[in-house]
């Protein structure tokens, strides 16, 4: 399978304890982004990455988020001290950036939910 | 404020008639736009895009059409078929997007084809 996987699929968590998810986006882009979604609502953007840089964070991204790609390869998302409000499907795409339409291959997401 | 809405959170269509489904957006720097489907426990999947330098782009049974005067687009769906029923989002990139170029989504909406 060459499209982007996540990991785990799934994560039930307890308010206060920390979380980490990971991304592995298709081999030769060079692009990742993180997304959340809501119930009822689309993709929120979080974070992007060109290679291991990390170019632009979202202001919903709090200081509890931290994003790596220490090798330009696959990603991690970790969330600090999680919050009921934290509870949402977490979606990693990655693309081109010869990409001129900026067409964007999502994973199949990582559902938190903290009780 | 949402910069890109689609305003009608779920339509139906007998199998074979044409699914029209609506986006209207906001922010005049927009420059790319795009159609993906999701299915439940899936991540959103690209369908077709069109620039802004065009007003229609037609891909089999998916065409896209985009009014720039009036801040409109649109995904034409004919013959729809059952496979089709899913939510439809709508996104936008643009300059104002900054490097990332990351897509700004509409809440989407649900497409039921009937058989």
């Amino acid at each position: 399978d060459t499209g982007v996987s996540q990991n785990p699929r799934h994560k039930i968590t307890k308010r206060g304890q920390n979380v980490t998810f990971r991304c592995d986006p298709i081999s030769e882009h060079n692009r990742l982004y993180w997304y959340r979604q809501t119930l009822g609502q689309g993709p929120e953007f979080l974070t992007y990455f060109q290679n291991e840089a990390q170019l632009e964070k979202s202001r919903l991204l709090s200081d509890r988020f931290s994003a790596e790609r220490p090798k330009g390869s696959f990603s991690t998302l970790e969330i600090q001290r999680t919050e009921q409000g934290d509870s949402a499907m977490y979606l990693c795409a990655s693309s081109l950036v010869q990409n001129s339409y900026n067409e964007q291959f999502f994973g199949p997401g990582t559902r938190l939910t903290v009780l | 404020d949402q910069q890109v809405k689609q305003n009608s959170p779920s339509l139906s269509v007998q199998e074979g008639r044409i699914s029209i489904l609506n986006c209207d957006y906001t922010n005049s720097m927009f420059d790319y736009f795009l159609w993906y489907k999701k299915y439940p426990a899936e991540g959103p999947t690209f369908l077709i895009s069109i620039s802004s330098i065009k007003d229609k782009n037609e891909d089999g049974r998916f065409t896209v059409f985009l009014n720039k005067s009036a801040k409109h687009l649109s995904l034409h769906i004919v013959p729809s078929q059952p496979g089709d029923s899913a939510v439809y989002f709508c996104a936008a990139s643009g300059r104002s997007s900054g490097s990332a170029r990351q897509l700004t989504f509409g809440s989407g909406t649900q497409l039921t084809v009937l058989p």
